[in-house]
């Protein structure tokens, strides 16, 4: 079946150390994005990538970075977790922009002791 | 603006409908959304409403959609235990942004 794939689903890491989330999609989409989700919030978007295209949200903290090899994966590296980062990491992919819909992997739920 | 409001919780007996509010900001919204999250899986898509349209109808889901007052409702028919889940609302930015809501965490007793 055609889906969206994350790895790990639990990520443990230690303050400061940097991490990295992997996203793999068999859809064949153009656009994958990533999104955080704190504990009873709304997911919130990070950035995206249409195709090799990246766009990242104004209000994203630099820590975090994407990197797009090719169009089946997508990895989010956070460079020195914070605290304030353990959160639930969605990877969506569309297959274009506009009236598409997004279809969201299961999520990584990140740790950060 | 962006904020999407939901109330947080619905408790529903089996058999009864549900219905889901929201309330959006951003009045030049295209699309609205509702999407389900069960237990350690991903958002998946429930239905959608262009805004344009007033209601719309997929089997057991109703979304009804009040410009004027930038309501949006999702109606669950017999309602089941399977229908327990987060509920997300959401309204397109643009061409590629959401903004969802917090999500209404709705349980379905016996």
């Amino acid at each position: 079946d055609a889906m969206v794939i994350q790895n790990p689903r639990y990520q443990v890491t230690q303050f400061g150390k940097p991490v990295t989330l992997s996203c793999s999609q068999t859809l064949n989409h153009n656009v994958m994005y990533w999104y955080q989700q704190k504990s009873s919030q709304a997911p919130k978007l990070l950035f995206h990538y249409y195709d090799k295209d990246f766009n990242n949200e104004a209000d994203t903290p630099d820590n975090f970075q994407s990197r797009r090899p090719n169009t089946s994966f997508c990895f989010l590296d956070i460079r020195s977790p914070g605290l304030g980062d353990a959160a639930m990491y969605l990877c969506a992919t569309s297959r274009g922009r506009g009236r598409y819909e997004q279809y969201f992997g299961p999520g990584t739920r990140l740790t950060v002791t | 603006g962006e904020d999407v409001e939901q109330s947080l919780f619905l408790s529903v007996r089996e058999g009864d409908s549900s219905v889901i509010n929201c309330t959006y900001t951003d009045s030049s919204s295209t699309y609205l959304y509702w999407y389900k999250q069960e237990p350690g899986a991903g958002l998946q898509l429930l239905t959608y409403i262009f805004s344009n349209m007033d209601m719309k109808q997929d089997q057991r889901l109703t979304v009804l959609l009040n410009k004027k007052d930038k309501h949006l409702s999702l109606r669950i028919a017999d309602t089941q235990t399977g229908d327990s889940a987060i509920y997300f609302c959401a309204e397109s930015i643009n061409d590629y942004k959401l903004s969802f809501g917090a999500g209404t965490t709705v349980t379905v007793r016996a």
